[in-house]
């Protein structure tokens, strides 16, 4: 995926609101796609995972969605809470294999 | 639940020394992954295995090499040290025979510092 360095998007939000947080993909024979959520010293953590035969999974207050035809993934967070607060990565399976391939973090940040 | 355990968590090495990285996968997990994360960056994919066979390669040196072994934990050899080398090195696993269908999980890395 592409690198923003080290200037990551940063999605700030009030606790309690809806996140959404975006990703473009790059391989449209791409068919499997992961978020993950990565804390600071942290490995990145498994939130929800769609295939490319289904437009959107909802989880435990998360929903992912899909739109193949401009290929966009998005991350939908209910009820945002500070625990929520962390690095957000859509990794996209580009074909055999388990291979993931990571799209730009987006930073979310929850204010009180 | 088990985890992906990774060892040791820090690592300080000088330039043009090696290195090893060592990655435990979750029990009954047969492909392992290793990636690399600069600051600030999305984590890189470097190789994997199954069943102690390279499955896939990217981004990987040729200064680097990594084997998986019988009991399926695997080691990550880095020679000539490089201070752009220096970044977090995570290990993943997954159950799924390296069919796609099921998310890696990850450990916690190995933060390496070449000085």
């Amino acid at each position: 995926g592409e690198s923003v360095g080290l200037h990551l998007p940063t999605l700030s939000v009030q606790e309690g609101d809806n996140s959404i947080i975006n990703c473009a993909y790059s391989n449209s024979a791409s068919d499997y796609f992961i978020w993950y959520k990565q804390e600071s010293g942290k490995g990145p953590q498994f939130i929800i995972d769609i295939r490319s035969n289904m437009d959107k999974r909802q989880g435990q207050r998360v929903t992912v969605l899909l739109n193949k035809t401009v290929k966009h993934l998005s991350l939908q967070i209910a009820a945002t809470q500070p625990g929520d607060s962390a690095v957000y990565f859509c990794a996209e399976n580009t074909g055999g294999g388990n291979k993931l391939t990571f799209g730009t973090g987006t930073q979310l940040k929850v204010e009180l | 639940a088990a985890g992906v355990i990774q060892s040791p968590r820090h690592l300080i090495k000088e330039k043009r020394e090696t290195a090893t990285l060592k990655c435990y996968p979750i029990p009954r997990h047969d492909t392992v992954y290793w990636y690399q994360q600069g600051p600030g960056q999305d984590p890189q994919f470097l190789i994997s295995f199954y069943e102690k066979m390279q499955s896939d390669k990217g981004s990987i040196p040729d200064r680097f090499s990594a084997q998986q072994f019988s009991d399926y934990h695997s080691e990550l050899n880095m020679s000539s040290l490089e201070l752009g080398d220096s970044a977090l090195y995570f290990c993943a696993s997954s159950p799924s025979k390296g069919t796609g269908e099921s998310p890696l999980h990850f450990g916690n890395g190995t933060r390496l510092t070449v000085t």
